[in-house]
């Protein structure tokens, strides 16, 4: 069980917009650790989508944006295209545990 | 643009030691500017941090897994390494090496290799 917290499938329609939530706690996202965003197709490599909390890097359409707040974060995509089904995971650090967590991922499904 | 690449085995037995490297070209592995990580995702489930080397010398690595890790940058090959001793079948995955940005604590993996499959067999 991880110890950031995604819910295990989202789906939408092409256009539409979507949400991914990665909660945490007092010790990681609460602590004031940044979250970063990362995508991955299955069979390959993960990319990188989101960096402390709301930063995108060069590359990556602004279809894609981060959201933090107190110990939760959020992926949201709007217009949703094809291509985006993927798996999305969150990454925090826990001071407490001092290691770099990732969250269990969450599938998104285009319909 | 940095790339990276895994090489090493596919296929161990059990209570070895996996031992890979990976290869960064398109920028020097001793900038200064960033760590080096190695990260893994057995088949079906999430990621799970490893561990990573900023500088030359100071790594750190995954509680879970840190009397088993050993990570090493070489200068002149612009090369790092992961050893894991003691292997199991639950070491079984897909092993990402990774330049980390922001570090050392709580940075971004923002380049990635391909993933190097590893099978411990019993």
């Amino acid at each position: 069980q991880s110890v950031l917290t995604q819910p295990p499938s989202v789906s939408g329609a092409p256009g539409q917009r979507v949400t991914i939530s990665c909660t945490g706690s007092s010790s990681n996202i609460g602590a004031g650790y940044g979250v970063h965003w990362y995508q991955q197709v299955p069979g390959t490599a993960p990319r990188l989508l989101i960096y402390d909390n709301t930063n995108r890097p060069s590359g990556v359409p602004d279809r894609f944006s981060g959201s933090k707040s107190g110990t939760s974060a959020t992926l949201a995509i709007t217009g949703l295209q094809a291509e985006d089904e993927a798996d999305y995971y969150c990454q925090s650090f826990d001071g407490s545990l001092s290691v770099e967590i990732f969250g269990g991922g969450t599938k998104l499904t285009v319909l | 643009q940095v790339q990276l690449q895994e090489s090493g085995p596919g296929l161990l037995k059990a209570s070895q030691t996996l031992s890979l490297t990976c290869a960064v070209s398109g920028g020097s592995i001793i900038s200064g500017r960033y760590s080096w990580g190695w990260i893994r995702q057995p088949r079906g489930k999430a990621l799970e941090w490893i561990g990573h080397i900023y500088g030359s010398d100071n790594a750190f690595s995954n509680p879970s897994l840190e009397t088993r890790v050993t990570i090493l940058v070489d200068r002149l090959k612009n090369d790092f390494s992961l050893k894991l001793y003691t292997v199991t079948a639950a070491d079984t995955a897909v092993y990402f090496c990774a330049r980390v940005s922001g570090g050392p604590y709580n940075g971004h993996f923002d380049s990635w290799g391909q993933g190097h499959e590893v099978i411990v067999s019993s």
